[in-house]
């Protein structure tokens, strides 16, 4: 079985300063990895997914994730947030045999920009 | 365009009522996926379809039921055996099968509040 753990539920941090946001996975076979973005009282957005291939994926609003199979982890980063960033981040999971596209859930973490 | 539509945005539910959250998509997807979001608890898995005429309880299906009657519908009922039903509510999308590799797409979201 596979399990998502995202290490930070609230990430407090000022305009234009870095951040990363920690997710580690769980799982015994090859996995897909994906951000989701949740705006207040909206529905989730995905941000970026890692399939195969270059460990480094990238959105097109500035953040970017690495993908580390020895640390399974797939932290997300951007190196200057904005005030519209400010949402909340779902890192999931699946993998192959997840029939039908089924998806492992983090907890979120809370991303506030400040000025 | 397409896209994932849930109605309404808002819902209130008197005790012992039954209520119905619709879920349309026009993506052609296969699969459907209901969640329920509480703060401070990421997303929880109701129920899910993968086919039509077909679906599987998810890790929190007690009190809910659902119907997969045609591809581009996926009706949530929140039944009177819900005892605690005041949550935003997600529908999903996913291409199936035939795209193990491919995201989940989200609607907008109904929250479901108790008179």
């Amino acid at each position: 079985a596979q399990s998502v753990t995202q290490l930070d539920s609230q990430v407090p941090v000022f305009e234009e300063a870095p951040v990363e946001l920690r997710c580690n996975y769980s799982s015994s076979v090859s996995v897909y990895l994906f951000w989701y973005v949740q705006y207040p009282n909206q529905g989730l957005q995905l941000l970026l997914k890692y399939l195969s291939g270059s460990t480094l994926v990238e959105s097109i609003n500035g953040f970017e994730a690495e993908f580390n199979k020895s640390q399974t982890s797939f932290h997300l980063r951007k190196p200057s947030v904005h005030i519209s960033d400010t949402a909340e981040y779902f890192c999931a999971v699946s993998t192959l045999y997840n029939q039908g596209g089924k998806l492992i859930f983090g907890q979120g973490t809370e991303l506030s920009v400040k000025p | 365009d397409g896209g994932i539509t849930q109605s309404p945005k808002y819902l209130f539910r008197k005790e012992g009522q039954n209520v119905t959250l619709s879920c349309e998509q026009n993506l052609n997807h296969d699969a459907m996926y209901w969640y329920r979001q509480d703060p401070g608890q990421g997303l929880r898995l109701i129920y899910y379809s993968q086919i039509v005429n077909d679906f599987q309880k998810g890790d929190i299906a007690e009190g809910y039921s659902v119907s997969r009657e045609k591809k581009e519908s996926f009706p949530l009922t929140v039944t009177s055996a819900q005892k605690n039903p005041t949550a935003f509510y997600l529908c999903a999308s996913h291409v199936g099968m035939r795209g193990p590799r491919s995201a989940q797409y989200f609607g907008p979201g109904t929250r479901l509040l108790v008179l």
